[in-house]
């Protein structure tokens, strides 16, 4: 079955450290996938997405995501987070299709 | 750029009452969708559509009704609130149908059941 996970619930980071955002996605054909972030009190935003060509997917704020096929991977990347990406991150997949398919979501703590 | 606006922010609702969330979008896009979040839980899709009086049922669409009168608005009918229920209900708006989209998405309206 089709299926996108997050296995990290909560992530803590100090401001100022990377960041890694875990998703894997279970899919017979490469998905589009998607990195959404949901700041308090807010409605989701696209971050990223992701269908073919270079794996390594630049978004907003210095976002980047990289694509695994090997891995079954898209996880999120930041090479130094600030206090205000303080927010709850999803990873979306699906195909043309069918409707997309979410992660949990993984809520960013960063520590001053 | 365009919004997408969700009446009312809050809801508190009593268990076997009929409740209605409101969704308007200014995007003039095709699709609007409905989704359920609950805490620790992906988003689930509740109702879509595809056009003006267009419905199509997702996989959460038992208990709720949907209405698309317009292109620009998508209401959402809880048919018979559940005691102790809480959710937040995201509406969202894309081009066109299908995973390739990008969504547009309200701030959401907060339910409480008591």
């Amino acid at each position: 079955a089709q299926s996108v996970t997050q296995p990290d619930a909560r992530v803590t980071v100090s401001e100022g450290a990377s960041l890694q955002l875990r998703c894997k996605y279970s899919y017979s054909a490469t998905p589009y996938l998607f990195w959404y972030v949901q700041y308090p009190r807010q409605g989701l935003q696209l971050l990223l997405k992701y269908y073919s060509g270079d794996p390594v997917v630049q978004g907003v704020n210095s976002f980047e995501a990289e694509f695994s096929k090997s891995n079954s991977s898209f996880h999120l990347q930041k090479a130094s987070v600030h206090w205000s990406d303080s927010a709850v991150y999803f990873c979306a997949g699906g195909d043309s299709n069918y409707q997309l398919i979410w992660g949990s979501g993984t809520k960013l703590i960063i520590k001053p | 750029g365009g919004i997408i606006t969700q009446t009312p922010k809050f809801l508190i609702g009593q268990e076997g009452q009929k409740l209605t969330l409101k969704c308007q979008q200014n995007f003039n896009h095709d699709t609007m969708y409905w989704y359920r979040q609950d805490s620790g839980k992906g988003l689930r899709l509740i109702y879509y559509s595809i056009t003006e009086n267009d419905l199509q049922k997702g996989d959460l669409s038992e208990g709720y009704d949907a209405s698309r009168e317009k292109k620009s608005s998508f209401s959402l009918t809880v048919t018979s609130a559940q005691k102790n229920e809480m959710a937040v209900f995201l509406c969202a708006s894309s081009w066109d149908w299908g995973a390739q989209n990008t969504l547009y998405f309200g701030a959401g309206t907060r339910l409480s059941v008591l």
